[in-house]
C-alpha cells in the first residue's frame, strides 16, 4: 500500500502570495491526483499528472517521478483559494482498487 | 449529467441500527469507490467495483457490505451501526481504473450514537 504524505498541515497566507503545498509518496505510481475539497465537504479533481508539469489557471501542478514527489502552487493566491487540499496515488499497482489520500493541507487567504 | 448523487445528505443511527447508503452515477463509469473521510484523517477506501457483479474489499471493509447489479449503482450496507461508524462518506467513480479524474459525489454525513 502507498504512503502519502503532504506538507504543511495548515498554511495561512495573504491575499496575492505564491503558494506551494509538498506531496510525497513511498511506492512508483502510475498517475498522481490533486483534489481540491471545500469548505461545504465537496471534493473536486484538479489535477491528475504523470510526469511534468500542468498549468490550469493560476494553479501549477509538478511531478517528480524518481523523487517520488509533487507540488501544488497557487499564483496570486485569493481568499476564493481557501480550501483543504488533497494529494492521491492508486492504492496499489494498477489504480484500478481507488486511490490513497494524504491528510490534506488546509488553507487559508485572507484579504 | 447529474454526475455522482449520494443520498441521504445526512443521517443519524442508533447503535446497531442498519441502513443503505445510495450511490448512483450517470456517465456510465465501470469504476465505483466508497470512501470514508474522519477528522483529521485522510480519505480510507472502504470498498470498491470494477463493473456490474465485481466488487472487492479496500483497507477499511470491516462492518460494511456492497452490492454492484447495475452499472450506475453501488448502494453501500450498514447492518449493524456502531460508533466507530461515525464519518463523512464519498462514493466515487472513475472511467478506467486511477489513471482518469476521479468524480466525487457531495457525501453523507452519518453520526451513530
Amino acid at each position: 500500500k502507498n504512503e502519502v504524505e503532504q506538507s504543511p498541515q495548515n498554511l495561512t497566507a495573504q491575499e496575492g502570495e505564491f503558494i506551494t503545498i509538498n506531496c510525497s509518496y513511498s511506492v512508483g505510481i502510475s498517475a498522481l491526483h490533486w483534489l481540491q475539497q471545500h469548505p461545504g465537504g465537496g471534493i473536486v479533481s484538479l489535477f491528475m499528472l504523470s510526469s511534468g508539469k500542468k498549468k490550469h489557471g493560476r494553479l501549477i501542478a509538478t511531478i517528480n517521478i524518481q523523487e517520488k514527489h509533487s507540488s501544488l502552487h497557487i499564483t496570486a493566491s485569493h481568499p476564493r483559494d481557501s480550501a483543504v487540499y488533497i494529494c492521491a496515488v492508486p492504492y496499489s499497482g494498477g489504480g484500478a482498487d481507488g486511490l490513497t489520500f494524504g491528510k490534506g493541507t488546509h488553507l487559508i487567504i485572507q484579504p | 449529467n447529474a454526475g455522482v448523487t449520494q443520498t441521504p445528505k445526512f443521517r443519524i443511527l442508533k447503535i446497531g441500527q442498519s441502513m443503505t447508503l445510495q450511490c448512483t452515477q450517470d456517465m456510465n463509469h465501470n469504476y465505483m469507490y466508497w470512501y470514508r473521510q474522519d477528522p483529521g484523517m485522510g480519505l480510507k477506501l472502504i470498498y470498491y467495483s470494477v463493473g456490474a457483479g465485481i466488487t472487492d474489499k479496500g483497507e477499511v471493509p470491516n462492518g460494511y457490505n456492497v452490492s454492484r447489479s447495475t452499472t450506475e449503482d453501488f448502494p453501500l450496507r450498514l447492518e449493524l451501526a456502531a460508533p466507530s461508524q461515525t464519518s463523512v462518506y464519498f462514493c466515487a467513480s472513475n472511467l478506467y481504473r486511477g489513471l482518469n479524474e476521479q468524480f466525487f459525489g457531495p457525501g453523507t454525513r452519518l453520526t451513530v450514537l
